[in-house]
Parts: structure tokens; sequence; C-alpha cells
């Protein structure tokens, strides 16, 4: 079965520090990799996708994540965090072919102003 | 213009009740989703449809039951609510294209907060 697991739950930060937020995956297949970010009484959105092509993925708002096959691995990484980026982060994956996604159990991040 | 469309945000209701929430999508979508995030944020797939059709049926009680008047509509009937329904419902959205890569982004409605007493 697919599962998806996000390690840090809760991430502190203070403003300009470098974000790193963890997601592993299992599933044997060839699958799709998202993350989506919920602002707090806000409903999800899209951070970045990938599909194939160049492991390494830009995304809005300086976000990108890297796909790591060989360690089942979509971790996404911003260099200099800022407050308005306090919020939970998803990781969900998608097996290609099937309608069914996975999403991780979220992580939490607040940025210290 | 809103893309995923839910109403009614709020819903406070007893125990017992029936209740109903309704999503719409005007992106053209063919498939549809219900999710719930409980208290914890963590965010479980409930059903799915394609074209109206039902795909993704997770072990949910059936007292929820989907129904999908046509492709951009997909709402959510709960019968009999218990205090463990209380969560937020996701609808969401995605383009399924059979053969081709890119499409399975998924668009998340505004959600509803359902609290149950």
């Amino acid at each position: 079965a697919q599962s998806v697991s996000q390690h840090n739950h809760h991430v502190i930060l203070s403003e300009a520090a470098s974000l790193e937020l963890g997601c592993n995956y299992s599933y044997g297949g060839t699958v799709n990799l998202f993350w989506y970010v919920q602002y707090p009484g806000q409903h999800l959105q899209l951070l970045l996708k990938y599909f194939s092509g160049d492991p390494l993925v830009k995304g809005i708002k300086g976000f990108e994540a890297e796909f790591i096959k060989s360690k089942f691995s979509f971790n996404l990484r911003k260099p200099s965090v800022q407050w308005s980026d306090t919020a939970e982060y998803f990781c969900a994956v998608n097996a290609k072919g099937t309608y069914k996604y996975i999403f991780g159990t979220g992580t939490r991040l607040k940025v210290l102003a | 213009d809103t893309a995923v469309s839910q109403t009614p945000k709020y819903l406070v209701t007893q125990m017992g009740n029936d209740k109903s929430i309704k999503c719409e999508q005007n992106l053209g979508h063919d498939t549809m989703y219900w999710y719930k995030q409980d208290s914890k944020k963590f965010l479980k797939i409930m059903f799915s449809y394609n074209n109206k059709e039902l795909i993704i049926n997770e072990t949910v009680p059936n007292r929820f039951s989907p129904k999908s008047p046509d492709k951009a509509h997909l709402n959510l009937h709960i019968n009999s609510l218990e205090l463990g329904d209380s969560a937020v419902y996701f609808c969401a959205s995605s383009q399924e294209v059979v053969g081709l890569a890119g499409q399975e982004t998924q668009y998340f409605g505004p959600g509803t907060r359902l609290l149950v007493l």
C-alpha cells in the first residue's frame, strides 16, 4: 500500500533561516509528487509538483523540491523563510495512471518575525 | 470566478441530523474528490468521481453518500451525524487525461467546517 511520511510535524524558524521539510513515500511504481500549502484559515494551494524530467522542481514563492528516486524522497526547501510562510505544508503522492492521492500528515511551520 | 466552491462554509448541527455539503467546479475537470481533514490536520480521501461515476470509495461509513448530478458537481450527504464527523471537508477537482502526464494537479475548495454538537 502507498504511504507518505512527513517526519517533521512542527518546525519553528526565525526569519531568513533556511528550510527543509522531509517527505518520503512508499510505492514501487512511477509517481507524481506534490507539495501543497495551507495558510491559516485558507484552503490548500499547490506549491509545486513533479511529473517527470529535471528532479529539481521550482515552485511559487521561492520554494523548490528535489526528487531523489533512490531514496523515495521529495524534500521541500527554501533558502530564506519569511514570516508569511507560516502555514501547514502537505506532501502528496499520486501513482501514475490512478486517481488516488495519498497525503502526508502535514508539517506545521511557524516563522518568527 | 472561483474555481472550486463549496457551500456552506460553516455548518453547526446536532447529533442525529442529516446534512448536505455542495461542491461545484468551473474548471471543466472530469474528476472530483471529497477529503476529510481531522483536528490533527490529517487529510484523508473519502470519495472520487470521474465523469459522474464513483471511482474511489475509501473506508467511509455508509452514512456518507456522495452524489454527482453532473461532472461539475459533487455533493456530500451525511445521515445521522455523529460527534466524530466534526472536521473540515474539502472538495477538490482534477483533469485526468489518459496517456498524458502533467494533468493530475488537484484544485481544492475552501473547505466546509462541520461541527456536530
